[in-house]
């Protein structure tokens, strides 16, 4: 598509209950990335994915977070027994990144998922 | 372990001056350093890039400079405008098919 499309836009749920939320990269992307930006904060880095390479997870808080990226397109970040720390905007971006491109991953960002947990 | 740090408070200024925001890291050796722009209630978008081999890189009326030595970049808007208001953000890169780390951001305000 023509940007980074994430869904849904706003999700109120209540606590201890499972979220999904879902990230669709520009196509052809081949990095995608995962932050989380709480109020009047910068954004915290969960997880990035690089075409086929194995994830790199160091940013996930806690075991209850996980993602997934199928076909190396549409990945979905799953947050289980969510507790109200989890209320933030989750920020997801894709970006463009191949040998000899000297690395500068320049990010296309979504709008962001609101979650509220109750 | 490795920080950025950003102005956490507002920086005001009036229409017409030029804007200087900050942005300082600590145990990292980017190879690369990015700036951003976030509006209320959207993600970031990609203003520039400056690698550790540059001194200073200019779009329309943005600057930034890139001091490897002092481990500080510096985001100028120069003419600022009303329109220019929002938050922005510095990110780092080390390269490769490594993650970008952002800092928390400086709120700016531009005021007619």
């Amino acid at each position: 598509g023509a940007g980074v499309s994430q869904s849904p836009s706003n999700k109120v749920t209540e606590k201890g209950k499972d979220v999904e939320l879902r990230c669709d990269p520009i196509s052809g992307h081949t990095a995608l990335y995962w932050y989380r930006q709480s109020l009047g904060q910068g954004l915290e880095f969960l997880i990035y994915f690089q075409g086929n390479s194995a994830p790199d997870k160091s940013g996930l808080p806690s075991d209850r977070f996980s993602a997934e990226r199928t076909g190396g397109s549409v990945s979905t970040l799953t947050i289980q027994r969510t507790q109200q720390e989890d209320s933030a905007v989750y920020l997801c971006a894709s970006s463009l990144e191949a040998p000899g491109n000297s690395g500068a991953n320049v990010l296309t960002f979504g709008a962001g998922s609101r979650l509220t947990v109750l | 372990s490795q920080k950025i740090e950003q102005n956490s408070e507002a920086l005001n200024i009036q229409e017409g001056k030029t804007a200087t925001l900050t942005c300082n890291y600590t145990n990292y050796s980017p190879a690369y350093l990015q700036w951003y722009r976030q509006d209320p209630g959207r993600g970031p978008v990609f203003l520039l890039l400056i690698r550790e081999n540059e001194k200073e890189k200019r779009k329309e009326r943005l600057k930034v400079t890139f001091d490897t030595t002092l481990k500080q970049s510096l985001f100028h808007i120069t003419a600022s405008q009303p329109a220019d208001s929002a938050t922005y953000l510095c990110a780092l890169g080390t390269g490769g098919y490594n993650k970008l780390i952002f800092g928390a951001g400086t709120r700016l305000a531009v005021h007619p």
